[in-house]
């Protein structure tokens, strides 16, 4: 069975400051990568995916993540955080080939200070 | 974007009585729905794959007669916690999948938060 591990609990940064958060997953195929966003009080949202192709992946907000599949890496990075961005990230993966049940990190609470 | 609404957003109830839950699909139709748990400061965790018109497909140490889901319609699916004991205390949330304009996507609920005394 797959998992995936994201290994900051808690980031706090300021304003301007570069992002970066950690994805890791196990299984041996094909996968497809997925980063999701709740916000404070909201339901979980897509940020991005990856299914195959560039492993640079453009999202929404200006976030982008870099599949490296010799890492078995899915990092999520933002050049220049909000606070606005103040949020829980998760990434999760499916096996694909018709799968599409998802398995979830333990997802990163993101405070971005003013 | 798609929305998927749950309902109710929150509900207590007593050690022993049932509770339902109901995911719908608002502006599209679903004919695969998932239903996860999440604990506090825990990930999502897979608790069932609802197919509409079909039997649901439960993930390895999830009790299917205690956690009960249909999937009568394209828009609806419903879960029903069975004579619900404190640790069925949780927060679930269900995404339904969708297809359409070239787009194979889950949208999640806003999630049900289930205390039970």
């Amino acid at each position: 069975a797959q998992s995936v591990s994201q290994h900051n609990h808690h980031v706090i940064l300021s304003e301007a400051a570069s992002l970066e958060l950690g994805c890791n997953y196990s299984y041996g195929g094909t996968v497809n990568l997925f980063w999701y966003v709740q916000y404070p009080g909201q339901h979980l949202q897509l940020l991005l995916k990856y299914f195959s192709g560039d492993p640079l992946v453009k999202g929404i907000k200006g976030f982008e993540a870099e599949f490296i599949k010799s890492k078995f890496s899915f990092n999520l990075r933002k050049p220049s955080v909000q606070w606005s961005d103040t949020a829980e990230y998760f990434c999760a993966v499916n096996p694909g080939a018709g799968s599409y049940q998802l398995t979830f990190g333990k997802g990163t609470k993101l405070s971005v200070i003013p | 974007g798609a929305v998927v609404s749950q309902h109710p957003s929150r509900v207590i109830c007593k050690s022993g009585t049932s509770v339902k839950i109901e995911c719908r699909s608002l502006d599209f139709q679903a004919t695969t729905m998932f239903w996860y748990r999440q604990f506090p400061k825990q990930s999502l965790m897979l608790m069932a794959t609802s197919n509409e018109g079909s039997k649901a497909t439960y993930e390895q140490g999830v009790e299917k007669d205690k956690f009960l889901i249909n999937h009568a319609s394209l828009t609806l699916s419903t879960l029903t916690v069975t004579s619900a004991h404190p640790e069925d205390s949780s927060f679930y949330i269900c995404s339904a999948r969708s297809i359409r304009e070239g787009s194979d996507e889950q949208y999640f609920g806003p999630g049900t938060r289930l205390t039970v005394t």
